[in-house]
């Protein structure tokens, strides 16, 4: 079964830019999205169809995907981003819905 | 906006079966532009999808779990729900109803719903 790899774990200081990637085999030729979670809060939808973000969703948060990883990129990063992030892709061979791990970022 | 809530037992006795109800407001099931879903997170772990229904009837489960689940939907309630049999201590876990929106190869989860902690124990 298709299968995405996130890092368990990234930090990053106030005010720098982040990225968090996502790989899976020819990830590229799929469209990835990516879920922020705060604790004992559901997901929030950050990044869809690779690099759009929903309304209200900051500026800072964007997203690319090629080759075999999607990367989230948020820029100029605030405390209150310090949180789960879980990216998401669509397995079209078999129409699954296929989770990340997920990546704890810690904003120091 | 559409808004999902989750209900049933929070507590569910190993080998029995975990029953949810995920309750639609501000939109339909039977809209055509997406599915309905059910994920599910155990403590301190990742994101795990279960399964995905359409208004139709048409359905789709996480191969894992196959054997074990029945996702349905009730149009005239604006409701669906998922049925967990032989359930054990590995199912305790946040289950949230999700609300999938996109085409051809293209589903994300745009709604979620607030999640529910079901704990399987005697």
């Amino acid at each position: 079964s298709y299968e995405l790899t996130q890092p368990p774990s990234v930090s990053v200081s106030p005010g720098q830019t982040v990225s968090i990637t996502c790989s899976g085999d020819k990830l590229g030729d799929k469209y990835a999205c990516w879920y922020q979670q705060k604790p004992g809060q559901s997901p929030v939808l950050v990044i869809y169809q690779d690099n759009k973000r929903p309304s209200g969703i900051p500026e800072r948060f964007s997203g690319s995907n090629s080759g075999s990883t999607a990367t989230l990129t948020i820029s100029g990063t605030q405390a209150m981003d310090e949180a789960d992030y879980s990216c998401q892709a669509w397995d079209s061979s078999t129409a699954y819905v296929v989770f990340g791990g997920g990546t704890k970022l810690t904003v120091l | 906006q559409v808004q999902l809530q989750e209900s049933g037992p929070r507590l569910v006795k190993p080998s029995e079966t975990l029953s949810l109800t995920c309750t639609v407001s501000g939109g339909s099931v039977s809209s055509t532009n997406f599915y309905w879903g059910w994920i599910r997170q155990p403590p301190g772990k990742g994101l795990e999808w279960i399964a995905y229904i359409y208004y139709s009837g048409s359905t789709n489960y996480n191969p894992s779990l196959k054997s074990r689940v029945t996702i349905s939907v009730d149009t005239s309630k604006n409701q669906f729900s998922l049925r967990l049999t032989s359930v054990t201590a590995a199912d305790t876990a946040v289950y949230y109803c999700a609300r999938l929106r996109g085409y051809t190869n293209n589903w994300y989860i745009d709604s979620w719903g607030q999640g529910t902690l079901v704990t399987v124990s005697s």
